[in-house]
C-alpha cells in the first residue's frame, strides 16, 4: 500500500529566503507527481506534475525534482513571498490511477 | 468565469438524512474526481469519472454515489449520513488520464458538517 510523508509539517522563512519541501513515497512504481498548494478555505491548485520518466519540472520561480527509485521529490522555492504562503501538497498516482496525497507541509513567509 | 464549481458551499444536516453536492466544470475535460479531506487535512480520493464511465472507486461505503448526467457535471449523493461524513468535499477535474493532461482543476469545496 502507497504512503506518502511531507518533511517538514510546518516551516516558517523570512520573506526572499530559498527553500526545499521534501516528498517520500513508500512505492516507486508510481505513473506521475504533483505538488499542489492549498490556501486556508480553499480548493487545491496544481503547481507542478512530474512524470514517471522525467526528473524535474519547472514553473517560475517553483521547481520540482523526483527520483523514483529512492521514492523522493523535492519542490524548491526561489526568492519565497508572503504569497507563498499556504499548505503544499504532493500526490502520487499508481498506474492503477490510484492517487494518495502526503499531508502537507504548511508554509508561511514572513515579511 | 468560475472553472470548476461546486454547491452547496456549506451543507449542515441530520444524520439519517441524504444529501446531494453538484459540481460542474466548464473546461471541457474528460475526467472528474471527487475527493474527501477530512478533519486532519487528510485528503483521500473517492471517485473519479471518465466520459461517464467510473474508471476509480476507492473504497468508500456504498452509501455515497457518484452520478454523472453529462461531461460537464458530477453530482456526490449521500444516503443515510453518518457523524464520520462531516469533512470537506473537493470535486476537481482533468483533461485526461494520461502524461500532462492529468493536471487537476480543483473546485472551491463543500463542507458537510452532519450533527
Amino acid at each position: 500500500k502507497q504512503e506518502v510523508t511531507q518533511i517538514p509539517a510546518a516551516l516558517s522563512v523570512p520573506e526572499g529566503e530559498n527553500l526545499v519541501l521534501n516528498c517520500s513515497f513508500t512505492d516507486s512504481a508510481i505513473y506521475n507527481l504533483q505538488w499542489f498548494r492549498q490556501d486556508p478555505g480553499k480548493g487545491l491548485t496544481s503547481l507542478l506534475l512530474i512524470q514517471s520518466s522525467q526528473r524535474e519540472q519547472t514553473s517560475g520561480r517553483l521547481n520540482a525534482s523526483l527520483d523514483k527509485s529512492s521514492g523522493r521529490s523535492t519542490l524548491y522555492i526561489a526568492a519565497s513571498q508572503p504569497g507563498d504562503s499556504a499548505t503544499y501538497l504532493c500526490a502520487v498516482r499508481d498506474y492503477g490511477q490510484n492517487f494518495v496525497f502526503g499531508p502537507g507541509t504548511r508554509l508561511s513567509v514572513l515579511p | 468565469d468560475t472553472a470548476v464549481s461546486q454547491t452547496p458551499k456549506y451543507l449542515v444536516t441530520q444524520m439519517g438524512n441524504d444529501k446531494s453536492i453538484k459540481c460542474e466544470q466548464n473546461l471541457g475535460h474528460d475526467t472528474m474526481y471527487w475527493y474527501k479531506q477530512d478533519s486532519k487535512k487528510f485528503l483521500k480520493i473517492m471517485f473519479s469519472y471518465n466520459n461517464k464511465e467510473l474508471i476509480i472507486n476507492e473504497t468508500v461505503p456504498n452509501r455515497f454515489s457518484p452520478k454523472s448526467p453529462d461531461k460537464a457535471h458530477l453530482n456526490l449523493h449521500i444516503n443515510s449520513l453518518e457523524l464520520g461524513d462531516s469533512a470537506v468535499y473537493f470535486c476537481a477535474s482533468s483533461q485526461g488520464t494520461s502524461g500532462s493532461m492529468e493536471t487537476q482543476y480543483f473546485g472551491p469545496g463543500t463542507r458537510l458538517l452532519v450533527l
